[in-house]
């Protein structure tokens, strides 16, 4: 157990639905990251919350959103589903101010978009 | 971030060491080599990260070449739970630039 965790295990929806996926740091980590995991596109850094504020952005698409809140939570916001979205959505936790970047793994939420 | 290059897949027999290799010439000076796995679509587990000497810690050692060019990791007797596949990262560790990019990785199969 990493003492991440994340919310719902499981979410199938419809195209054009939105969606919110939620992650719980471990305890102490002030930074946040999002990670999709699809068939053909692999691990992808989506985003990157640090104490509040958004810190780094990869492959993260408009339709998607993040935040992270004062109690150090995250929220993944999905909208406008297309097929596509169907991945898993992995959130990671780390400890900053540490002289290496080991982050923890959350057991992802697996989204399925009909 | 420098990129690596690391076997689509590997298997080694239950009891023995599997050493799994990574190529990443272009590495930079501040670059570190960490390693991670994902058992069956769990999340990915740290494993263990260096600079340029060799480490080890309770779940592997990692041995780096001298020019930085190339490292191998090493599970010292392979069991059936080790079965993942596994990821080689290099990239600095420096603050505000944390997100890991992940590559293909080496599918690892341990044999019974």
């Amino acid at each position: 157990d990493s003492g991440v965790t994340q919310t719902p295990k499981h979410l199938i929806t419809a195209t054009g639905q939105r969606v919110t996926l939620r992650c719980s740091p471990r305890s102490g980590d002030l930074s946040v990251y999002w990670y999709q995991q699809s068939l053909d596109q692999g691990l992808q850094f989506l985003i990157q919350y640090y104490n509040g504020e958004e810190r780094a952005k990869g492959n993260i698409l408009e339709r998607f959103s993040a935040q992270q809140f004062p109690d150090l939570h995250s929220e993944l916001n999905l909208s406008s589903l297309e097929l596509g979205d169907s991945a898993l959505y992995f959130c990671a936790s780390s400890e900053q101010g540490a002289s290496y970047n080991e982050q923890f793994f959350g057991p992802g939420t697996r989204l399925t978009v009909l | 971030d420098a990129k690596t290059t690391q076997p689509t897949s590997m298997d080694c027999a239950e009891g023995r060491a599997a050493n799994l290799p990574c190529n990443h010439s272009t590495i930079s000076g501040n670059e570190y080599v960490y390693w991670y796995r994902q058992i069956h679509s769990q999340g990915p587990q740290y494993i263990i990260h260096g600079l340029k000497n060799n480490e080890t810690n309770e779940m592997a050692s990692l041995i780096i070449t001298e020019d930085r060019k190339s490292s191998t990791l090493i599970l010292p007797h392979a069991t059936l739970r080790d079965t993942a596949v596994y990821y080689c990262i290099v990239q600095p560790a420096n603050f505000g630039n944390e997100k890991l990019t992940f590559g293909t990785g080496t599918r690892l199969t341990i044999i019974p």
